[in-house]
């Protein structure tokens, strides 16, 4: 079965860090553009970040630029998220989730979820 | 940034009503548009990609269509597993921004 499987989750301090894994099995990970996407308490979703198959492109959110960075290890099979300077408007819970085509930029839509993994940021 | 609005943001609604859902991209994004449905502590579930297509396993009473600007979704009669919360989604830009939702619950 086609699956992302999030780990890393947890309570850590305003301004504290934390590293987000994702595990994929059963798919040619190397292939596909990954996302990250989190969703508040409550809340909608909200994407946070793309990398491309080859991590030559990456993007990010406004909200997190220059505090999280996406990374993948195609050998591994496993996307990451690293936060850094966590605020308490970053608690939530953390998807990763497989573009199900990408093309020059354009992508098809988000069509693998993994199951979350829960951020809470709190002092 | 491309920003994306929907709406309504919540709508009520009967068994075998037609639902529609509108989302409007504040640039044009061709038919990069993906529509997603969402219920209570689940992950998203892909029910349209490219504006119009369904993806693989979503009933047929499910549709999309739009392009450059301004998109639709439409349930055609619905049951009562389609209360969730839709959200569309632009994938033209690699910051693929999402709509605040609009949540369909029982009337």
């Amino acid at each position: 079965e086609v699956q992302l499987v999030e780990s890393g989750g947890g309570l850590v301090q305003p301004g504290g860090s934390l590293r987000l894994s994702c595990a994929a099995s059963e798919f040619t990970f190397s292939s596909f553009s990954m996302n990250w996407v989190r969703q508040a308490p409550g809340k909608g979703l909200e994407w946070v970040s793309y990398i491309s198959s080859s991590s030559g492109t990456i993007s990010y959110a406004d909200s997190v630029k220059g505090r999280f960075t996406i990374s993948r290890d195609n050998a591994k099979d496993s996307l990451y998220l690293q936060m850094n300077s966590l605020r308490d408007e970053d608690t939530a819970v953390y998807y990763c989730a497989r573009d199900e085509y990408c093309s020059g930029g354009n992508c098809y839509g988000m069509d693998v979820w993994g199951q979350g993994t829960t951020v809470t940021v709190s002092s | 940034d491309i920003q994306m609005t929907q709406s309504p943001s919540s709508l009520s609604a009967s068994v075998g009503d037609r639902v529609t859902i509108t989302c409007r991209a504040s640039q044009s994004i061709s038919g990069y548009l993906n529509w997603y449905q969402q219920k209570p502590g689940k992950a998203p579930k892909l029910l349209i990609y490219t504006a119009s297509s369904l993806q693989s396993g979503v009933p047929s009473r499910f549709s999309g269509s739009g392009s450059g600007t301004d998109f639709t979704l439409t349930i055609s009669s619905l049951q009562p597993e389609d209360f969730a919360t839709y959200y569309c989604q632009q994938s033209y830009s690699t910051l693929h921004t999402f709509g605040p939702g609009t949540k369909v619950d029982i009337k």
